[in-house]
């Protein structure tokens, strides 16, 4: 069964400091598909990034970087320099994607809310 | 080059009464996924559909619940006789063929009263 884990339900910090959203999941597939999305106060869900499972390297965005290490199923999060703005619930999801049909049904972690203070 | 449109952004209810939730897709998608958020809670899956089809509805509540994706307009979400447990955001996304990306929309937030 595919499931996804974020243990963390909200974390607390305060402007500059760096802060790390975890995800673990589950699936049996060797071809599926993560993403993070941020769903600010406004409600919308806002996508930040798509990895497939053969791809392992490390990405950076700007002060956004995801480590995904299938040794131990995570594909974390982490957020430099953090911002008031960067304040919101932030998803992540497994989608077990097939090569034809594009069928990619996405399951949800609980969420993360992140609160950054002044 | 519009993105997923839900609409009504907000919608509320008398119990009892029927809500209509509608999505059109981003265009030259012709999948269409729909998703409920219970308050403090992720996205739950409900439906697949495509064109005239539905492929899956595994997350569908067994009564009062449908969806459609007609050949033409967008894909309608229909709650029948609302309680107050069908208040919750429903989220629509659509996707390509062969992609594996789903582009979300802005959701409506449903209020059941």
């Amino acid at each position: 069964a595919q499931k996804v884990t974020q243990a963390q339900t909200e974390i607390s910090v305060v402007e500059k400091e760096d802060v790390t959203l975890d995800c673990v999941y589950e699936t049996r597939d060797t071809t599926y598909y993560l993403f993070w999305y941020k769903q600010p106060p406004s409600g919308e869900l806002v996508f930040l990034i798509r990895r497939n499972s053969f791809d392992e390297q490390n990405e950076i965005s700007g002060r956004y970087s995801w480590n995904f290490q299938k040794s131990t199923s995570s594909f974390n999060f982490t957020i430099t320099a953090s911002q008031v703005v960067d304040s919101a619930v932030y998803f992540c999801a497994l989608s077990e994607g097939r090569v034809s049909g594009g069928y990619n049904k996405l399951i949800f972690g609980a969420g993360t809310r992140l609160a950054v203070h002044p | 080059n519009a993105g997923v449109m839900q609409n009504p952004r907000h919608l509320v209810r008398r119990r009892g009464q029927e809500a209509r939730l509608r999505c059109s897709p981003m265009k030259g998608h012709s999948h269409v996924y729909w998703y409920r958020q219970l308050p403090e809670e992720g996205l739950k899956f409900m439906v697949y559909l495509q064109k005239e089809n539905i492929i899956d509805e595994s997350g569908m509540p067994k009564e009062r619940f449908s969806a459609e994706f007609p050949k033409e307009g967008p894909s309608i979400l229909r709650i029948q006789q609302v309680v107050r447990g069908d208040s919750a955001a429903y989220f629509c996304a659509s996707s390509l063929v062969t992609g594996p990306e789903a582009f979300f929309g802005q959701g409506t937030r449903l209020t059941v009263v």
